[in-house]
């Protein structure tokens, strides 16, 4: 059974491009939530998805933005990266009515 | 921003020692969790404790919590080389799948 995947492991790009980061949840699991970990740092809550709606945003421009598909994976989209953008991204999936999630091994992702 | 604060930020000990970890949050929880990163990959899920519960333990963890100081800690017993990680505690607002919110985190080093 194959947990959490995200691709790709890392990422290098420049200030003003976009960076498309995408996310197998856990089989079985219906819900999707991202996080960015900047060096350091405990993650913090991007936005999670359900039903492939938005159910919930922290506090991130809208510059981020995302995608569920029928098939519950997800993708994570940055536009006009900034150098701050420069983090770990997690991706963590579980169940909607259950509180544990269960994470991927991340993106790192370089804003040069 | 983050819920609390972790206490100690880091942590270093002989390998058979107990660690102690704390966290002390904000606001009313659901649940309260803990999880382990090594080496800045994906966060593990290690244990839950929720708001009417006073202390749970699973393997050589301890958890407790104490709702009217806001504040948990998590203890390892018989420490071991491979507990060498960082901890995070994660609050949860709400009964389901919701946003954690997470502290700093302690760096805990178990020497040999």
């Amino acid at each position: 059974d194959a947990g959490v995947t995200q691709s790709p492991t890392h990422l290098i790009k420049t200030r003003g491009q976009q960076v498309t980061l995408r996310c197998s949840p856990k089989s079985g699991h219906d819900t999707v939530s991202w996080y960015q970990q900047a060096l350091g740092q405990g993650p913090q809550f991007i936005f999670q998805y359900y039903e492939e709606e938005e159910r919930q945003r922290g506090n991130f421009p809208d510059r981020f933005s995302g995608h569920q598909f029928p098939n519950y994976s997800s993708e994570l989209n940055v536009n006009a990266l900034l150098l701050g953008d420069s983090a770990l991204y997690l991706c963590a999936s579980s169940l909607v009515a259950k509180n544990i999630q269960y994470f991927g091994a991340g993106t790192r992702l370089s804003v040069l | 921003s983050q819920q609390g604060e972790e206490d100690p930020q880091a942590l270093s000990i002989q390998e058979g020692e107990n660690a102690t970890m704390n966290c002390s949050y904000k606001t009313s929880i659901n649940n309260l969790q803990w999880y382990r990163q090594n080496s800045g990959r994906g966060l593990v899920h290690l244990i839950l404790i929720r708001s009417n519960e006073r202390e749970k333990h699973s393997g050589r963890l301890r958890v407790t919590l104490d709702t009217s100081k806001k504040s948990s800690s998590l203890l390892i017993t018989a420490s071991r080389a491979a507990d060498t990680a960082s901890y995070f505690c994660a609050t949860d607002a709400h009964q389901g799948a919701q946003k954690l919110v997470f502290g700093q985190g302690t760096r805990l080093t178990i020497n040999p």
